[in-house]
């Protein structure tokens, strides 16, 4: 099936200490997303890649920082966690960013999430 | 005012049940309306997704959006213990397709 997939499902990290979230998509889609959702909270979207292109969202902390090595994998760094970094991080894909006429194109589709916790 | 506007609930109702959740939002622009359900400690997934005014049935669920009120709803009929989950509304502008705004997220609770 196809799918997106997180590592690891649950972090845990400490104050300061540099963090790596993995995301992979069997999708083949062109674009991927990266949200942190805070508990009963709407995700947060911090950036996107469509393709090679990154593009920041203008809130997103500099602590945070991604790569796309390749159309399957995503990464997300959070250079000096802090406490208020706490949060399910949510990887999605899109296949595009625009939509066609009857509205297709755009729709997300999510990764289980990886639950990080920062002592 | 914010943008979209979610009854967090929670809401519990009987097997078997018909459910109504409601978004409301402020933005004329958007066009794209999304419905996610997202279990405890797992991702959001795409139930429905419908563009512009209109209705949308998938088995079980049916999607409304009524863009003169700025008000979309979803109902699941003949609700199952397995629907309990959070559901979250979404919807996107002409323009700015990538970017969903979401709602927070209504908590349901179906009871055998």
């Amino acid at each position: 099936d196809a799918m997106v997939i997180q590592n690891p499902r649950y972090q845990v990290t400490q104050f300061g200490k540099p963090v790596t979230l993995s995301c992979s998509q069997t999708l083949n889609h062109n674009v991927m997303y990266w949200y942190q959702q805070k508990s009963s909270q709407a995700p947060k979207l911090l950036f996107h890649y469509y393709d090679k292109d990154f593009n920041n969202e203008a809130d997103t902390p500099d602590n945070f920082q991604s790569r796309r090595p390749n159309t399957s994998f995503c990464f997300l760094d959070i250079r000096s966690p802090g406490l208020g970094d706490a949060a399910m991080y949510l990887c999605a894909t899109s296949r595009e960013t625009g939509t066609s006429r009857s509205g297709r194109g755009n729709e997300q589709f999510f990764g289980p999430g990886t639950r990080l916790t920062v002592l | 005012q914010k943008e979209v506007e979610q009854d967090p609930g929670p809401l519990s109702v009987p097997e078997g049940a018909i459910v109504s959740l409601n978004c409301t939002y402020s933005n004329s622009a958007f066009q794209y309306f999304m419905w996610y359900r997202q279990y405890s400690r797992k991702g959001p997934e795409l139930l429905m997704y419908t563009y512009s005014s209109g209705n949308k049935e998938d088995g079980r669920f049916t999607a409304q959006v009524d863009k003169s009120s700025k008000y979309i709803s979803l109902f699941i009929r003949d609700s199952q213990p397995s629907d309990s989950a959070t559901y979250l509304c979404a919807m996107t502008a002409i323009g700015s397709n990538y970017k969903l705004t979401f709602g927070k997220g209504t908590l349901l609770t179906v009871n055998p």
